[in-house]
């Protein structure tokens, strides 16, 4: 079945520590987007990208970077200058116009 | 500042009742809109999404309307059911730009009770 995986489901992260978030999706999708999610919040955007090799800041995109070398992989880092990163991430792709898919989402936490 | 609100935060309703969840938008220049459920510790599944030329969208025991001019859109749920039990969001896209990207209401949580 298609659909986007996201790895892992909980992760913990100590002080001073850069952090990976995994997304891959096998839908055939150009375009892929990280949003968090706070509590009593809509999602926020962090990073989006649009075609492999190219990727533009959303809305909160301090403190994180992104990639897209692969169509189906859009990996993000926490880094350590996020000063409050404990939050629900999600992964999404889309084509243009259509509904975007969402993974399942990493629980982010800090030790 | 483009701006999407959900009211109320929270719902709570008996079973076998009809409900209407609210979302309001800023730019009525829009695309379209969609209407997402969220379970808890999950992710967004896409319900309905309704084109800017459409009125209304339809699936099962749900039906979505579109109202640009009043900035409006309702989700119906139809004889609700503990399974509806849900967040659900709606989302409209950023701009006049064709990036994708969108922006979410804060979500309505709905608790169909037995």
């Amino acid at each position: 079945d298609g659909g986007i995986t996201q790895s892992p489901k909980y992760l913990f992260r100590k002080e001073g520590q850069n952090v990976t978030l995994s997304c891959e999706q096998n839908l055939n999708h150009d375009a892929m987007y990280w949003y968090r999610q706070d509590p009593g919040q809509g999602l926020r955007l962090i990073y989006y990208s649009q075609i492999v090799n190219d990727f533009q800041k959303g809305d909160i995109a301090e403190g994180y970077s992104v990639s897209r070398e692969k169509k189906e992989s859009f990996p993000l880092t926490v880094t350590s200058a996020q000063k409050n990163p404990t939050a629900f991430y999600l992964c999404a792709s889309s084509n243009p116009h259509q509904p975007q898919h969402f993974g399942d989402g990493t629980r982010l936490s800090i030790l | 500042k483009q701006e999407v609100t959900q009211i109320p935060a929270a719902l709570s309703v008996p079973e076998g009742e009809n409900l209407v969840l609210n979302c309001s938008f800023t730019d009525s220049a829009i695309y379209n809109l969609q209407w997402f459920r969220q379970d808890p510790g999950k992710g967004l599944t896409s319900l309905l999404l309704i084109q800017s030329s459409q009125r209304e969208q339809t699936s099962g025991r749900l039906n979505a309307s579109l109202d640009k001019s009043s900035g409006r859109s309702t989700l119906y749920i139809a004889a609700s059911q503990p399974g509806d039990s849900a967040t659900y969001l709606c989302a409209q896209p950023h701009g006049s730009s064709n990036t994708g990207k969108l922006i979410f209401g804060q979500g309505t949580t709905l608790q169909v009770k037995p």
